[in-house]
């Protein structure tokens, strides 16, 4: 199975902070790298695929880059509504497999 | 839109068989080139992809669990279905039916809002 590395498992910022993620795959998966985002009690919603496609909807302070076994998830401007959990995921390979996610909260 | 929604017992006595059911509106499972996935979060955890199956019944599952878990679809009635055998409290969780990108994409575009189901006795 491919393992799949987030970092830092959480942090805090403010409103209007840059904010950054990363996910490392434990080999390369080329640009088969999705995000989401979870709210408490709330399914997951898919923020950007194969690495650097933005979903239809999401805002564009999210940005997504990366290939091989490195990728990094951006938030250009911290928004109140961007509280919540971001989860990578790989899709190269079954089984599909997640990150353990980022839990972003209010600094 | 298509929407997702799950349902079945919240609650599984150990050993029992887990059987849930999404349901698909707003779109036909058997149209386009999507897969069906369920997908389960156990509380404060994170994400475990056990599975999904294509509209003409080919399924694939997580070797962890391959032994237990079948994944059926039911064109007719628009709906997925998850069994998993001989649960234990180990199999406590949020189970998602999720649907897969377009082209048979190894994303996950549409979820439900999920299910608890808790095995106790």
């Amino acid at each position: 199975d491919i393992q799949m590395t987030q970092s830092p498992s959480s942090l805090s910022a403010s409103v209007g902070d840059r904010v950054t993620i990363t996910c490392r795959a434990s080999q390369t998966i080329t640009t088969y790298l999705n995000w989401y985002q979870q709210k408490p009690g709330k399914a997951p919603e898919l923020l950007i695929y194969k690495a650097s496609s933005l979903q239809s909807g999401v805002p564009s302070r999210f940005s997504g880059s990366g290939s091989g076994t490195d990728f990094t998830l951006t938030i250009s401007s911290l928004q109140p509504e961007d509280f919540a959990t971001y989860y990578c995921q790989q899709g190269h390979s079954a089984p599909l497999t997640f990150g353990g996610g980022t839990k972003v909260d209010i600094k | 839109q298509v929407q997702l929604q799950e349902s079945g017992p919240g609650l599984v006595k150990p050993s029992q068989t887990l059987s849930l059911t999404c349901s698909v509106s707003g779109g036909s499972i058997s149209s386009g080139s999507h897969y069906w996935n369920w997908i389960r979060q156990p509380a404060g955890k994170g994400l475990e992809w056990l599975g999904r199956v294509y509209s003409r019944g080919s399924a694939n599952y997580n070797p962890s669990l391959a032994s237990r878990v079948i994944i059926s679809v039911d064109t007719s009635m628009n709906q997925v279905s998850l069994n998993l055998l001989s649960v234990t409290a180990a199999d406590t969780a949020v189970y998602y039916c999720a649907r897969g990108g377009p082209g048979f994409s190894n994303w996950f575009d549409r979820w439900g809002q999920g299910t608890l189901v808790i095995v106790s006795s």
